[in-house]
């Protein structure tokens, strides 16, 4: 059975800093992975898409990695702003027609 | 725009009696999720259909069911509420077919609290 951990659990830094977010999981033969944005009293956001093929996603500031051999995936925000402010969660998908496993979700704040 | 609507955002109910989550999607996916959010379990599976007429048990289906008449529509019902059913529902939607990449959309979510 597929689990899908991320850590830390939450996290708090100074705006404009670098930061990494990571997800693990522990069945490296995925279809793909998805990272979501949620904010309090909302829905998820998808932000990016790592189909199994690749190696990487950009989009603006956020940049998604997998590396499926070590069941590994980070999410790297540049100048975090407090916008940025929400909690990151990670899916894997085993295959085309599988539901997603998800993660805890990482809670950040970004102070101004 | 395509989008992913739930309805109600917001239920309150007894125990006991059944209740309706709806679920409507412009997008014309063929796949639909139902999760529930909970605090210390992330987010569950509970059911989940490929397509019309087609329907899956998800890893908390207990006490719970969905029909799929058409593509835009999969309702959650709830047979006989339990306070246990209390959380947050989201709806979901994709499509894998063609070149699709399988990406998952959600709605905003149905806050149940029974009582």
């Amino acid at each position: 059975k597929q689990e899908v951990t991320q850590i830390p659990a939450a996290l708090s830094v100074p705006e404009g800093e670098n930061l990494v977010l990571n997800c693990s999981f522990t069945d490296s033969a995925i279809y793909n992975l998805q990272w979501f944005r949620q904010d309090p009293g909302k829905g998820l956001t998808s932000l990016l898409l790592i189909q199994s093929s690749q190696r990487e996603q950009t989009s603006g500031r956020l940049n998604a990695s997998l590396d499926k051999s070590s069941g590994r995936s980070t999410l790297y925000i540049a100048a975090s702003q407090p916008g940025d402010s929400a909690t990151y969660l990670c899916a894997v998908k085993r295959d085309a027609g599988n539901m997603l496993t998800f993660g805890g979700g990482t809670r950040l704040m970004v102070k101004p | 725009d395509a989008e992913i609507t739930q309805s109600p955002r917001h239920k309150i109910t007894e125990t006991g009696r059944q209740v309706t989550l709806a679920c409507h999607q412009t997008w014309n996916h063929n796949n639909m999720f139902w999760y529930r959010q909970d605090l210390g379990h992330g987010l569950r599976l509970i059911h989940y259909s490929y397509g019309v007429q087609d329907t899956n048990k998800g890893e908390v289906s207990d006490g719970y069911s969905v029909s799929r008449s058409n593509t835009e529509d999969l309702p959650l019902t709830l047979e006989s509420a339990a306070s246990s059913q209390t959380s947050v529902y989201f709806c979901a939607s994709s499509d894998f077919q063609g070149q699709d990449t399988g990406e998952l959309f959600f709605g905003e979510g149905s806050r149940l609290t029974v009582l």
